[in-house]
C-alpha cells in the first residue's frame, strides 16, 4: 500500500498570499497518477486537480499542480477567502487507492 | 448538473448491518464507473470500493473485504453498499463518488461526490 503523507497538517495564510501544500508518497507513484481534492466543513470533496498538473472543469487558474515520483506539490497562488479549506492528495497509481491525511489551510 | 444523493446511514451496533444508497441524476449512470470512500471522525478520507458501469467488476479495500458488497442497479439510478459485520472502526461518513473513468474503465479519482450519510457503529 502506498502511504501518502502532507504537510504541513496545519497552513496560516493570509487572503491574497501564496500557498504550497506539499504530498509524499512511500513508494513512486508512475504516471504522475497524484489527485488533489478540496473539502469545506460540511460539504462534499471537489476535485482539483488530476495526473498531478490538469485542472479539473471549472477550477480557477489560481490552483495548480506539479511534481512526480514521489514528491508532488499543489499551489495556490493568491488565496481567496472560499479557499480556506483542506486539501487531501490521493494517488491512483495501484490499489488500494490512497488518500494524505490532509492539510487545513487557515485564515492568518 | 450531476448530483449524487446518500441515504441509509444509521446508528447500529457492532455486528450489524446497514444498506447504504447513492440515488444519481444528471448523468449517464449506466456508463459511469462508482465509489465509496469514507471519512472517520478525526480522520482523512478513504476509499472503500469501486464498480465498473456495467457492474461485472468490483473493487475493495481489503479492511472490508467479505464485510462489504457494493452494487448497482442502472434501472433506477441507484448504487448501494451492503455492510455487514460492522464494526466501530467503520464509523464514518459514507460518500458515494463519480469515477472520472466510463464504461468498464476506471480512472480511479473522482470528479463528482456526494454530501455523504453518516454511519455511527457503537454499542
Amino acid at each position: 500500500e502506498k502511504v501518502m503523507t502532507q504537510s504541513p497538517a496545519t497552513l496560516s495564510v493570509s487572503p491574497g498570499e501564496r500557498a504550497t501544500l506539499s504530498c509524499r508518497a512511500s513508494q513512486s507513484v508512475s504516471n504522475s497518477y497524484l489527485a488533489w481534492y478540496q473539502q469545506k466543513p460540511g460539504q462534499a470533496p471537489r476535485l482539483l486537480i488530476y495526473g498531478a498538473s490538469t485542472r479539473a472543469t471549472g477550477i480557477p487558474a489560481r490552483f495548480s499542480g506539479s511534481g512526480s515520483g514521489t514528491e508532488f506539490t499543489l499551489t495556490i497562488s493568491s488565496l481567496q477567502s472560499e479557499d480556506f479549506a483542506a486539501y487531501y492528495c490521493q494517488q491512483y497509481d495501484n490499489w488500494p487507492l490512497t488518500f494524505g491525511g490532509g492539510t487545513k489551510v487557515e485564515i492568518k | 448538473e450531476v448530483q449524487l444523493l446518500e441515504s441509509g446511514g444509521d446508528l447500529v451496533q457492532p455486528g450489524g448491518s446497514l444498506r447504504l444508497s447513492c440515488a444519481a441524476s444528471g448523468l449517464t449512470f449506466s456508463n459511469s464507473v462508482m465509489s465509496w470512500v469514507r471519512r472517520g471522525p478525526g480522520k482523512g478520507l478513504e476509499w472503500v470500493s469501486s464498480i465498473s458501469a456495467s457492474g461485472h467488476n468490483t473493487y475493495y479495500t481489503d479492511s472490508v473485504k467479505g464485510r462489504f458488497t457494493i452494487s448497482r442497479d442502472n434501472s433506477k439510478n441507484t448504487l448501494y453498499v451492503q455492510m455487514n459485520s460492522l464494526r466501530v472502526e467503520d464509523t464514518a461518513i459514507y460518500y458515494c463518488a463519480k469515477d472520472g473513468g466510463y464504461g468498464d474503465y476506471l480512472y480511479n479519482w473522482f470528479d463528482t461526490w456526494g454530501q455523504g450519510t453518516l454511519v455511527t457503529v457503537s454499542s
